[in-house]
């Protein structure tokens, strides 16, 4: 079955650690993105990327880190820097660039949802 | 900078109802739209998209969407809601390339 897979479903971190929430996808899309989602405010991109080595910041990248070393990855780092970093995370795919409009709709993945204790 | 807007944060209908969803967009030139549907704790799945032709588009589990250019709106539309059509939904307007803006959502609650 084709998808986006996150792990881990629910993470916990102590203040002031690092820590690396994990996207797969295995559609072959080109573009993905990580998404904030927070009670009553909806998606905020925090970064995405239209192709392999390339990302770019979205509209809340501070505090966040991304990699893009191979197509089918995307892994999301929550610094220390965030400052308010509870949320539920969200990781999506399209086919990108390559698409056309009729077709690049967002896969998404079930989410990650971190708590800082 | 293209924007949506969902006025309504929170929708109940009592089950067999009919239900419309509002979503006003501000794009510069000719919207790609989209309805997402989510449950709690999951993520976003696909209802329906329009990007030209036809201005009703049909989509899954029974949902339809209307584009209307001179309201800048894509409305969202369900003849009879189901109990299990509680969730919250999304519309998205695309930049091309697959990247979107997200509205803020509506949840939708179903009375029995």
């Amino acid at each position: 079955d084709g998808g986006i897979t996150q792990s881990p479903k629910y993470l916990f971190r102590k203040e002031g650690q690092n820590v690396t929430l994990s996207c797969e996808q295995n559609l072959n899309h080109d573009a993905m993105y990580w998404y904030r989602q927070d009670p009553g405010q909806g998606l905020r991109l925090i970064y995405y990327s239209q192709i392999v080595n390339d990302f770019q910041k979205g509209d809340i990248a501070e505090g966040y880190s991304v990699s893009r070393e191979k197509k089918e990855s995307f892994p999301l780092t929550v610094t220390s820097a965030q400052k308010n970093p509870t949320a539920f995370y969200l990781c999506a795919s399209s086919i990108g660039e390559s698409g056309t409009a009729t077709n690049n709709e967002q896969f998404f993945g079930p989410g990650t949802r971190l708590t800082v204790l | 900078a293209q924007s949506v807007t969902q006025p309504d944060i929170h929708i109940t209908v009592s089950e067999g109802a009919s239900l419309e969803l509002r979503c006003n967009y501000s794009y510069g030139a000719t919207p790609y739209l989209f309805w997402y549907v989510q449950s709690p704790g999951q993520g976003l799945q696909l209802l329906l998209k329009y990007f030209s032709g036809d201005t009703l588009v049909q989509g899954i589990k029974g949902f339809e969407a209307e584009f209307k250019r001179s309201q800048s709106s894509f409305n969202l539309r369900k003849p009879s809601v189901h109990w299990s059509d509680a969730a919250e939904y999304f519309c998205a307007v695309g930049a091309g390339a697959g990247k979107s803006t997200f509205g803020d959502g509506t949840t939708l609650t179903v009375k029995p």
